[in-house]
C-alpha cells in the first residue's frame, strides 16, 4: 500500500523561530493535507493542496505539493506556543469509488518560550 | 456549525469484551470515515462510507470489527472480541462527497486490558 515517511519525527525550538517539514512517498498522489493533532482531540485540517507546484499559505503556515507529486512540505514562520502539537501529512489517491487518504507518521513539535 | 461527535469519549475493556463507539457526523456530510491511530502513529483508515453504503472496507478486520450507518446518518464501530493489540484511538471522521477535506471528531480513546 501507500507509505509517506514524514521528517522530522520531532523538533524543539524556541518561539519566534521558523520550521519546517516534510513528506516523500513513493507513490504518486494527486492531493496533499497537512493536519494538526493537539492532545486529546482530532486531527484538524489546516492547508490542502491540489496540484503538483502549489504553493498554498494559510497564515503563518506555507505548503506546497511536489513537483514529483510524490512530496510535500510545511513551513511555520514565527513560531508561537500555540503552534505546539502534532502534525501530519496525509496524501490521497483515488481508486475507484473510493478515496483514500494515507497518513505519515507524524512530526512532534515543541515550542521553547 | 456543530463539528463530529463521537461517544464515548474513553473506554476501558478486558480482553475478549465487546464495545462499540457512536459517530454523528457534520450535517449534511454524505461521507463517514472510522480510523484507528494506534500511539505514535498517524490515523489508519478502517472504513469508508457513501451515505449508508459502504465504499471501502478492505482494511477493516473483519473477524472482529464491523461497522454500520443504517440511515446514512450516524454511524456505530463495533469490536467482538477485542484484543489488547485494539487499544489505540479511533476517529470518526465525515466529509461533504468523497472530497479530501475530511473533518475529525474527537475521537474514543480505547484501552484493552
Amino acid at each position: 500500500g501507500q507509505q509517506l515517511n514524514q521528517s522530522p519525527q520531532s523538533m524543539f525550538i524556541q518561539e519566534g523561530e521558523d520550521v519546517s517539514m516534510n513528506c516523500t512517498s513513493s507513490s504518486i498522489f494527486n492531493t496533499w493535507l497537512w493536519y494538526k493533532q493537539d492532545p486529546g482531540e482530532g486531527p484538524v485540517l489546516l492547508i490542502a493542496l491540489y496540484k503538483a507546484g502549489e504553493l498554498t499559505s494559510n497564515g503563518r503556515l506555507t505548503a506546497q505539493f511536489g513537483i514529483t507529486r510524490k512530496d510535500s512540505f510545511l513551513n511555520i514562520s514565527a513560531s508561537i506556543p500555540s503552534d505546539v502539537g502534532i502534525y501530519f501529512c496525509a496524501g490521497s489517491f483515488s481508486s475507484g469509488s473510493a478515496r483514500q487518504l494515507t497518513f505519515g507518521s507524524g512530526t512532534q513539535l515543541t515550542v521553547l518560550p | 456549525e456543530a463539528g463530529v461527535a463521537q461517544s464515548p469519549r474513553y473506554k476501558i475493556i478486558e480482553k475478549r469484551q465487546s464495545v462499540a463507539f457512536w459517530c454523528n457526523p457534520i450535517s449534511g456530510h454524505a461521507t463517514l470515515y472510522w480510523y484507528q491511530q494506534i500511539l505514535g502513529q498517524g490515523p489508519k483508515l478502517l472504513i469508508q462510507f457513501q451515505n449508508n453504503g459502504v465504499v471501502d472496507d478492505s482494511q477493516l478486520p473483519k473477524d472482529r470489527f464491523s461497522a454500520e450507518r443504517l440511515k446514512g446518518v450516524d454511524s456505530t464501530l463495533k469490536i467482538q472480541p477485542a484484543k489488547l493489540e485494539d487499544s489505540a484511538v479511533y476517529l470518526c471522521a465525515s466529509s461533504p462527497g468523497q472530497g479530501d477535506e475530511q473533518y475529525f471528531g474527537p475521537g474514543t480513546r480505547l484501552t484493552v486490558t
